[in-house]
């Protein structure tokens, strides 16, 4: 079954510009999207088709998507943007979430 | 505006079936193209998508799940049905259902979220 591999963490200084990867096998063939998602909160999808933002997520969240890496990249990051945020591209019928990774601004 | 909500049993003894349901507004199952998920998270892990159907009855599934759930619609009460049978304490999440619009494959809306607890 397919697989996408997230670093299980980040940490990036308020102002700073932290990029989170996720790999998968030929990856950048297929659409990603990434869901950021709070302690006891629902998920909010913030990247979807590679790079575009749903409307009301803020212009410093931004992606991109080649060879087997999607990026997910936070410019200018702020205290809100702590949290967990996952991946997610769909593969032969089925769906297909990250690993996860947890976005510390120290 | 699309909501979704998910609702059942907060304990569930091994060994029994597990039913939730999840209850949208804001869309209809009848429209060409859309679909609910059933997506789940045990506490302190990450995401793991479990079963989708879609507004024509065709129904998709996890593949290490696949035997054990059962996805289903009644689409004049807007609900979507998500049955797991043989629960064992490894189930223990959070169960989310969310919306897949139509010829897209993420999910934009989600519902607030079911805790759901395993256990003799």
């Amino acid at each position: 079954s397919y697989e996408l591999t997230q670093p299980p963490s980040v940490s990036v200084s308020p102002g700073q510009t932290a990029s989170i990867t996720c790999s998968g096998d030929t990856l950048g063939d297929k659409y990603a999207c990434w869901y950021q998602q709070k302690p006891g909160q629902s998920p909010v999808l913030v990247i979807y088709q590679d790079t575009k933002r749903p409307s009301g997520i803020p212009e410093r969240f931004s992606g991109s998507n080649s060879g087997n890496t999607a990026t997910l990249t936070i410019s200018g990051t702020q205290a809100m943007d702590e949290a967990d945020y996952y991946c997610q591209t769909w593969d032969s019928n089925t769906y297909v979430f990250g690993t996860g990774t947890k976005v510390t601004v120290l | 505006q699309i909501t979704l909500k998910e609702s059942g049993p907060t304990l569930v003894k091994p060994t029994q079936t597990l039913t939730l349901t999840c209850t949208f507004s804001g869309f209809s199952l009848s429209t060409s193209g859309g679909g609910v998920a059933w997506i789940r998270q045990p506490p302190g892990k990450a995401l793991e998508w479990l079963a989708l159907i879609y507004w024509d009855d065709d129904k998709r599934y996890s593949p290490s799940l696949k035997s054990s759930l059962t996805i289903s619609k009644d689409t004049s009460k807007n609900q979507v049905v998500l049955t797991m049978t043989n629960v064992d304490p490894v189930d223990t999440a959070t169960y989310y259902c969310a919306h897949r619009r139509s010829g897209q494959n993420y999910f934009h809306y989600w519902g607030q979220g079911t805790l759901v607890t395993v256990s003799s």
